[in-house]
């Protein structure tokens, strides 16, 4: 157990739909990751936000958004859904402002189905 | 841009028999080097990482991976499996003097190890 939780575990929905993940990190860490992992595309990362900031941004499609509470927890916001948004999204946390040598410590995924 | 190329998707492996995992990386600039494993229906997690010293890397459950600049490779070694290492297997980088933490994974390599 990283100590990172996610919900809901599992997320069936249709097309056009818009749905919100949510991620608490682990217990101190101010930096929170999200990352998609599909059969065509794999791991990849979407978008880093420290202590509330947008830090980096990966492959992220302008349908999906994402932020960082006050709390730390962050939320990934997925609109328009279409079917090749089925995947399982991570996401991970870092303890400081998530310099490339800090360890990511991931959740167990949420599993998106779009029918 | 960085990228990450895992050259076997599948290896089957007998129990108590060594693995290698093979990983080449491509960037221009400098990196740091991960490996990440994925159980069946979990999140990852970290195995060892590369920053910088010793190119001979020992990681968590018996796991080394050697850094070799020359041949920009990274790969894993254990010299006796377990049935518990039947997971997925990822290496992944980041830029040094990246803005972020932006993990660039290969496509993954499922190890089966059989009795």
């Amino acid at each position: 157990d990283s100590g990172v939780t996610q919900t809901p575990k599992h997320l069936i929905t249709a097309t056009g739909q818009r749905v919100t993940l949510r991620c608490s990190p682990r217990s101190g860490d101010l930096s929170v990751y999200w990352y998609q992992q599909s059969l065509d595309q794999g791991l990849q990362f979407l978008i880093q936000y420290y202590n509330g900031e947008e830090r980096a941004k990966g492959n992220i499609l302008e349908r999906f958004s994402a932020q960082q509470f006050p709390d730390l927890h962050s939320e990934l916001n997925l609109s328009s859904l279409e079917l090749g948004d089925s995947a399982l999204y991570f996401c991970a946390s870092s303890p400081r402002q998530g310099g490339s040598q800090e360890t990511q410590y991931f959740g167990p995924g949420t599993r998106l189905l779009v029918l | 841009a960085q990228s990450v190329t895992q050259l076997d998707s599948q290896v089957p492996v007998f129990e108590e028999a060594p693995v290698e995992l093979r990983c080449n990386y491509s960037s221009s600039v400098s990196v740091y080097l991960f490996w990440y494993v994925q159980y069946p229906n979990q999140g990852l997690q970290l195995l060892l990482k590369y920053l910088s010293g010793s190119t001979l890397v020992k990681g968590i459950n018996g796991f080394e991976a050697e850094f070799n600049k020359s041949q920009t490779s990274f790969h894993l070694r254990k010299p006796s499996v377990h049935i518990s290492d039947t997971a997925e297997y990822f290496c992944a980088v980041t830029t040094i003097k990246a803005a972020g933490n932006k993990l660039t994974f290969g496509g993954g390599t499922r190890v089966l190890v059989k009795p």
